[in-house]
């Protein structure tokens, strides 16, 4: 089944505490974005990645990493996470073009 | 700059009725692509349907139907005989340029949450 697995689901952390959100997906798409989405704002992009190795960032980067080492792995990290990063956080992808994105299952995070 | 509007941050229909949601959109480019997507209460992002900006025919997928006009940057998202399940929040989205270079980046509105009632 083609799809993107992020995990963990949900996530609890404290302020400060280094973490990593991963992504995968198993369809060779080149392009693989991350997103967060918060009420009233819709998603915005964070990081986005055209292909290994090619990373750049969207529209609120400020605070994460990313890394594309491999093409079907996206990790997003937060060195130092802050309360202002609880959000919904997504992973997608696409193959470009007219195709549509397949966004993996959503992971809630809470700093406190 | 590119963006997308929802007006409608919460909208209540009737079973079996149709509604419409609103999307508008702002862009310079020529080519692009405009999706919808339904959120349920899970929390997972859903596509249900899709319009290229060349399109001359609009977009349909089951109960849904795209609404797309193009000189009024409008694209709205047509449910026929809405259903129960069909409570969630939709996002409307646009994605600019295709081709090489293309950064695929899709821009979301801010969502219009969508109640049936029976």
């Amino acid at each position: 089944e083609a799809q993107v697995t992020q995990n963990p689901r949900y996530l609890i952390t404290v302020t400060g505490k280094k973490l990593t959100v991963t992504c995968s997906q198993n369809m060779n798409h080149e392009y693989m974005s991350w997103y967060r989405q918060d009420p009233g704002l819709g998603l915005r992009q964070i990081y986005y990645s055209m292909n290994v190795e090619v990373t750049d960032k969207g529209d609120v980067p400020e605070g994460y990493k990313v890394s594309r080492k491999e093409k079907r792995n996206f990790p997003l990290i937060l060195e130092s996470p802050s309360p202002n990063q609880t959000s919904l956080y997504f992973c997608a992808s696409t193959g470009g073009g007219s195709y549509g994105y397949t966004f993996g299952s959503g992971t809630r995070l809470t700093v406190v | 700059a590119q963006k997308i509007t929802q007006t409608q941050p919460g909208m209540f229909v009737q079973e079996k009725e149709a509604v419409t949601l609103d999307c508008t959109y702002d862009t310079s480019d020529q080519s692009y692509g405009l999706f919808w997507y339904k959120q349920p209460s899970s929390g997972e992002m859903i596509f249900l349907i899709y319009q290229g900006s060349y399109d001359e025919q609009n977009a349909t997928e089951g109960r849904y139907s795209l609404n797309f006009q193009k000189a009024r940057k409008s694209a709205n998202l047509v449910i026929s005989a809405s259903q129960l399940g069909d409570s969630a929040m939709y996002f409307c989205a646009m994605r600019e340029g295709f081709g090489g270079g293309a950064t695929n980046k899709l821009i979301f509105g801010t969502g219009t949450l969508l109640a049936v009632q029976p």
